[in-house]
Protein backbone atom coordinates (compact mmCIF):
# COMPACT_ATOMS: atom_id res chain seq x y z
CA UNK A 1 0.00 0.00 0.00
CA UNK A 2 1.87 2.94 -1.13
CA UNK A 3 -0.91 5.46 0.14
CA UNK A 4 -2.30 8.67 -1.57
CA UNK A 5 0.33 10.18 -4.04
CA UNK A 6 0.22 13.51 -5.63
CA UNK A 7 2.09 14.89 -8.59
CA UNK A 8 3.87 17.46 -8.70
CA UNK A 9 4.97 17.84 -5.04
CA UNK A 10 6.07 21.57 -6.59
CA UNK A 11 5.66 23.62 -8.89
CA UNK A 12 6.22 27.14 -9.81
CA UNK A 13 4.69 28.89 -12.66
CA UNK A 14 4.12 32.63 -14.17
CA UNK A 15 0.69 33.93 -13.65
CA UNK A 16 -1.33 33.38 -16.52
CA UNK A 17 0.00 29.51 -16.99
CA UNK A 18 -2.40 26.57 -16.75
CA UNK A 19 -1.24 24.14 -14.19
CA UNK A 20 -2.69 20.38 -13.48
CA UNK A 21 -2.42 18.18 -10.33
CA UNK A 22 -2.65 14.48 -9.65
CA UNK A 23 -3.56 12.56 -7.07
CA UNK A 24 -3.59 9.03 -6.93
CA UNK A 25 -5.57 7.75 -4.08
CA UNK A 26 -5.15 4.43 -2.28
CA UNK A 27 -6.75 1.84 -4.32
CA UNK A 28 -10.33 1.21 -4.24
CA UNK A 29 -11.09 4.17 -1.89
CA UNK A 30 -14.17 5.11 -3.73
CA UNK A 31 -13.87 8.79 -2.27
CA UNK A 32 -11.34 12.17 -3.26
CA UNK A 33 -11.37 15.24 -1.78
CA UNK A 34 -9.54 18.23 -2.80
CA UNK A 35 -8.40 20.75 0.10
CA UNK A 36 -6.31 23.93 -0.55
CA UNK A 37 -4.09 25.00 2.83
CA UNK A 38 -2.40 28.30 2.45
CA UNK A 39 0.48 29.14 4.95
CA UNK A 40 -0.65 29.41 8.42
CA UNK A 41 -4.56 28.48 7.83
CA UNK A 42 -6.34 24.81 8.08
CA UNK A 43 -6.98 23.54 4.65
CA UNK A 44 -10.26 24.59 2.73
CA UNK A 45 -12.20 22.26 1.22
CA UNK A 46 -12.93 22.38 -2.52
CA UNK A 47 -14.56 19.56 -4.15
CA UNK A 48 -14.91 16.02 -3.71
CA UNK A 49 -15.99 12.62 -5.66
CA UNK A 50 -17.58 9.81 -4.90
CA UNK A 51 -15.99 7.23 -7.64
CA UNK A 52 -15.89 9.23 -11.20
CA UNK A 53 -19.24 11.74 -9.76
CA UNK A 54 -18.27 14.61 -8.30
CA UNK A 55 -20.63 15.64 -5.64
CA UNK A 56 -19.72 19.06 -4.04
CA UNK A 57 -17.87 21.89 -5.06
CA UNK A 58 -16.51 25.24 -2.78
CA UNK A 59 -17.79 28.56 -3.30
CA UNK A 60 -14.17 28.93 -3.18
CA UNK A 61 -13.65 26.75 -6.78
CA UNK A 62 -13.76 29.78 -9.09
CA UNK A 63 -14.28 28.92 -13.17
CA UNK A 64 -10.36 28.49 -13.29
CA UNK A 65 -10.62 25.35 -11.60
CA UNK A 66 -11.65 21.96 -12.69
CA UNK A 67 -11.39 18.74 -11.40
CA UNK A 68 -12.00 15.10 -12.77
CA UNK A 69 -11.66 11.92 -11.84
CA UNK A 70 -12.91 10.26 -15.25
CA UNK A 71 -12.50 6.33 -14.57
CA UNK A 72 -12.95 6.55 -10.36
CA UNK A 73 -9.39 5.74 -9.54
CA UNK A 74 -7.19 8.97 -9.79
CA UNK A 75 -8.10 12.52 -9.87
CA UNK A 76 -6.92 15.94 -11.79
CA UNK A 77 -7.28 19.63 -10.42
CA UNK A 78 -7.01 22.12 -13.29
CA UNK A 79 -6.00 25.62 -12.16
CA UNK A 80 -6.25 27.85 -15.72
CA UNK A 81 -4.73 31.45 -16.29
CA UNK A 82 -3.47 31.19 -12.83
CA UNK A 83 -2.97 34.43 -9.93
CA UNK A 84 -0.56 34.83 -6.86
CA UNK A 85 -3.44 34.37 -4.92
CA UNK A 86 -3.53 30.78 -6.21
CA UNK A 87 0.09 29.90 -4.54
CA UNK A 88 -0.96 27.69 -1.73
CA UNK A 89 -0.81 23.45 -1.11
CA UNK A 90 -3.33 21.25 -2.51
CA UNK A 91 -4.00 18.46 -1.05
CA UNK A 92 -5.56 15.19 -1.91
CA UNK A 93 -7.12 12.68 0.58
CA UNK A 94 -9.42 9.85 -0.20
CA UNK A 95 -11.22 7.35 2.04
CA UNK A 96 -13.58 4.55 1.79
CA UNK A 97 -17.03 4.92 2.19
CA UNK A 98 -16.99 3.38 5.74
CA UNK A 99 -14.31 5.68 6.42
CA UNK A 100 -16.20 8.96 4.94
CA UNK A 101 -18.82 8.21 7.56
CA UNK A 102 -16.77 8.51 10.57
CA UNK A 103 -14.10 10.64 8.86
CA UNK A 104 -11.30 8.57 8.16
CA UNK A 105 -9.72 10.36 5.59
CA UNK A 106 -6.13 9.54 4.12
CA UNK A 107 -4.19 12.53 3.11
CA UNK A 108 -1.29 12.82 0.58
CA UNK A 109 1.71 15.18 0.84
CA UNK A 110 0.12 17.52 -0.98
CA UNK A 111 1.30 19.55 -4.29
CA UNK A 112 2.40 23.21 -3.59
CA UNK A 113 1.94 25.73 -6.46
CA UNK A 114 3.86 28.81 -5.97
CA UNK A 115 2.87 31.65 -9.09
CA UNK A 116 5.24 34.26 -9.54
CA UNK B 1 -22.67 27.15 8.49
CA UNK B 2 -20.35 25.37 11.08
CA UNK B 3 -17.14 26.83 12.07
CA UNK B 4 -14.42 25.54 14.08
CA UNK B 5 -11.86 27.73 16.15
CA UNK B 6 -8.77 27.60 17.27
CA UNK B 7 -7.55 30.35 19.44
CA UNK B 8 -4.09 28.98 20.25
CA UNK B 9 -1.92 29.83 17.03
CA UNK B 10 1.40 28.11 18.59
CA UNK B 11 2.85 26.41 21.91
CA UNK B 12 5.67 24.96 23.13
CA UNK B 13 6.01 22.34 25.91
CA UNK B 14 9.14 20.64 27.30
CA UNK B 15 9.08 16.36 26.46
CA UNK B 16 7.37 14.80 28.89
CA UNK B 17 4.91 17.57 30.25
CA UNK B 18 1.39 17.17 29.46
CA UNK B 19 -0.71 19.73 27.11
CA UNK B 20 -3.76 20.99 26.11
CA UNK B 21 -5.18 22.21 23.28
CA UNK B 22 -8.20 24.22 22.35
CA UNK B 23 -11.16 24.21 20.02
CA UNK B 24 -14.73 25.33 20.23
CA UNK B 25 -16.94 24.73 17.38
CA UNK B 26 -20.16 26.15 16.08
CA UNK B 27 -23.08 24.49 14.60
CA UNK B 28 -27.02 23.65 14.77
CA UNK B 29 -26.47 20.32 14.23
CA UNK B 30 -27.24 17.21 16.92
CA UNK B 31 -25.45 14.62 15.44
CA UNK B 32 -21.98 14.92 14.50
CA UNK B 33 -18.43 13.95 14.45
CA UNK B 34 -14.99 15.81 15.91
CA UNK B 35 -11.73 15.50 15.09
CA UNK B 36 -8.37 16.04 15.93
CA UNK B 37 -5.72 15.81 12.77
CA UNK B 38 -1.93 16.28 13.02
CA UNK B 39 0.27 17.45 10.30
CA UNK B 40 4.01 16.85 11.43
CA UNK B 41 7.07 19.16 9.09
CA UNK B 42 6.52 18.36 5.75
CA UNK B 43 4.30 15.00 5.93
CA UNK B 44 1.25 13.95 5.64
CA UNK B 45 -1.62 15.28 7.91
CA UNK B 46 -3.15 11.82 10.31
CA UNK B 47 -6.01 11.28 12.00
CA UNK B 48 -5.04 11.34 15.71
CA UNK B 49 -8.20 11.21 17.25
CA UNK B 50 -12.10 11.26 17.07
CA UNK B 51 -15.54 11.89 18.73
CA UNK B 52 -19.05 10.95 17.90
CA UNK B 53 -20.69 13.84 19.22
CA UNK B 54 -23.51 11.53 20.74
CA UNK B 55 -21.28 9.64 23.09
CA UNK B 56 -21.02 11.44 26.30
CA UNK B 57 -17.60 9.06 27.25
CA UNK B 58 -14.38 10.92 25.93
CA UNK B 59 -12.90 9.35 23.51
CA UNK B 60 -8.82 8.32 24.09
CA UNK B 61 -6.49 7.11 22.08
CA UNK B 62 -2.99 5.83 24.17
CA UNK B 63 -1.50 9.13 25.03
CA UNK B 64 -4.25 11.47 23.82
CA UNK B 65 -7.60 12.13 24.99
CA UNK B 66 -10.09 14.54 24.27
CA UNK B 67 -12.25 17.04 26.88
CA UNK B 68 -15.83 17.05 24.60
CA UNK B 69 -18.31 19.54 26.23
CA UNK B 70 -21.74 19.33 23.88
CA UNK B 71 -23.14 22.06 25.63
CA UNK B 72 -20.33 24.17 25.72
CA UNK B 73 -19.31 23.22 21.97
CA UNK B 74 -15.68 22.83 23.30
CA UNK B 75 -13.25 20.19 22.35
CA UNK B 76 -10.09 19.96 23.51
CA UNK B 77 -6.96 17.79 23.20
CA UNK B 78 -5.11 16.35 25.41
CA UNK B 79 -1.21 14.72 25.01
CA UNK B 80 0.26 13.36 27.86
CA UNK B 81 3.90 12.36 28.06
CA UNK B 82 4.70 14.44 24.73
CA UNK B 83 7.41 13.31 22.86
CA UNK B 84 9.62 15.31 19.89
CA UNK B 85 7.41 13.29 17.56
CA UNK B 86 4.64 14.89 18.40
CA UNK B 87 5.70 18.47 17.28
CA UNK B 88 3.28 19.18 14.41
CA UNK B 89 0.59 21.47 13.82
CA UNK B 90 -2.52 20.53 14.85
CA UNK B 91 -6.26 20.94 13.37
CA UNK B 92 -9.27 20.63 15.07
CA UNK B 93 -12.49 19.21 12.66
CA UNK B 94 -15.77 19.05 12.59
CA UNK B 95 -18.06 16.63 9.88
CA UNK B 96 -21.69 16.20 10.26
CA UNK B 97 -23.04 13.20 8.41
CA UNK B 98 -20.98 11.88 5.70
CA UNK B 99 -20.14 15.55 4.60
CA UNK B 100 -17.14 16.94 3.74
CA UNK B 101 -14.89 17.66 6.80
CA UNK B 102 -14.38 21.45 8.09
CA UNK B 103 -11.14 22.14 9.60
CA UNK B 104 -9.90 24.63 12.24
CA UNK B 105 -6.51 27.06 11.17
CA UNK B 106 -4.66 24.80 13.32
CA UNK B 107 -1.94 25.16 16.47
CA UNK B 108 1.32 24.56 15.99
CA UNK B 109 2.93 22.79 18.58
CA UNK B 110 6.50 22.42 19.57
CA UNK B 111 7.58 19.90 21.74
CA UNK B 112 11.18 20.74 23.11
CA UNK B 113 13.95 18.55 24.21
Amino acid sequence: DTGVSQDPRHKITKRGQNVTFRCDPISEHNRLYWYRQTLGQGPEFLTYFQNEAQLEKSRLLSDRFSAERPKGSFSTLEIQRTEQGDSAMYLCASSTLAGANTGELFFGEGSRLTVL
Amino acid sequence: AQTVTQSQPEMSVQEAETVTLSCTYDTSENNYYLFWYKQPPSRQMILVIRQEAYKQQNATENRFSVNFQKAAKSFSLKISDSQLGDTAMYFCAFMKGDDKIIFGKGTRLHILP
